[in-house]
């Protein structure tokens, strides 16, 4: 079945440092691909999605590019801010929207001033 | 424009008994989603709802546990005699229509004792 699999947390950075979160996904056929952000008592919100190879998803500062050659979306920021301090969560639909969506473990990441 | 709306934010349950949870979906959404989150784990699909229509259950667990969306009124997910496992943060979601992007609400934390 399809499944998603993100680099292990916590990660710990400081303020203007480099982000990149790693994700990588087992799929038959061509899925949609998708970042969510979980903020601190709050619920998902999406950040950004891929819906074919080679397509690059951005939103705030954040990017992510479908590789399909090495079955990877892997999440990057140039210099992050306390503010995005979050849980990531990298995820796949079969259908290019958001149904039954499925979920990596979520990467807890704090950014430190 | 509200949200998706869930209530209760948090639920506290003895062993044994009911647990309701509700979800309202954004304006115009006919489309609900159920997830399930445990602790430090990413999201797991439950159910998927039209009006008055189960679409997909096969994340739901076999005993226990049942939704419905009906034609008035929020999509209820009922658990019924609670059990410490079913302790976690179950997600609603939304969206228009098949393939459409799903707006998350921000969760139902239950806690059974």
């Amino acid at each position: 079945g399809n499944s998603v699999t993100q680099m292990e947390g916590p990660v710990t950075l400081s303020e203007e440092a480099f982000l990149t979160i790693n994700c990588t996904y087992t799929a038959t056929g061509y899925p949609s691909l998708f970042w969510y952000v979980q903020y601190p008592g709050e619920g998902l919100q999406l950040l950004l999605k891929a819906t074919k190879a080679d397509d690059k998803g951005s939103n705030k500062g954040f990017e992510a590019t479908y590789r399909k050659e090495t079955t990877s979306f892997h999440l990057e920021k140039g210099s992050v801010q306390v503010s995005d301090s979050a849980v990531y969560f990298c995820a796949l639909s079969d259908s290019q929207g958001a149904q039954k969506l499925v979920f990596g473990q979520g990467t807890r990441l704090t950014i430190n001033p | 424009n509200a949200g998706v709306m869930q209530n209760p934010r948090h639920l506290v349950r003895r062993r044994g008994q009911e647990a309701r949870l509700r979800c309202s979906p954004m304006k115009g959404h006919s489309h609900v989603y159920w997830y399930r989150q445990l602790p430090e784990e990413g999201l797991k699909f439950m159910v998927y709802l039209q009006k008055e229509n189960i679409i997909d259950e096969s994340g739901m667990p076999k005993e226990r546990f049942s939704a419905e969306f009906p034609k008035e009124g929020p999509s209820i997910l009922r658990i019924q005699q609670v059990v410490r496992g079913d302790s976690a943060a179950y997600f609603c979601a939304s969206s228009v229509g098949q393939g459409a992007e799903a707006f998350f609400g921000q969760g139902t934390r239950l806690t059974v004792v």
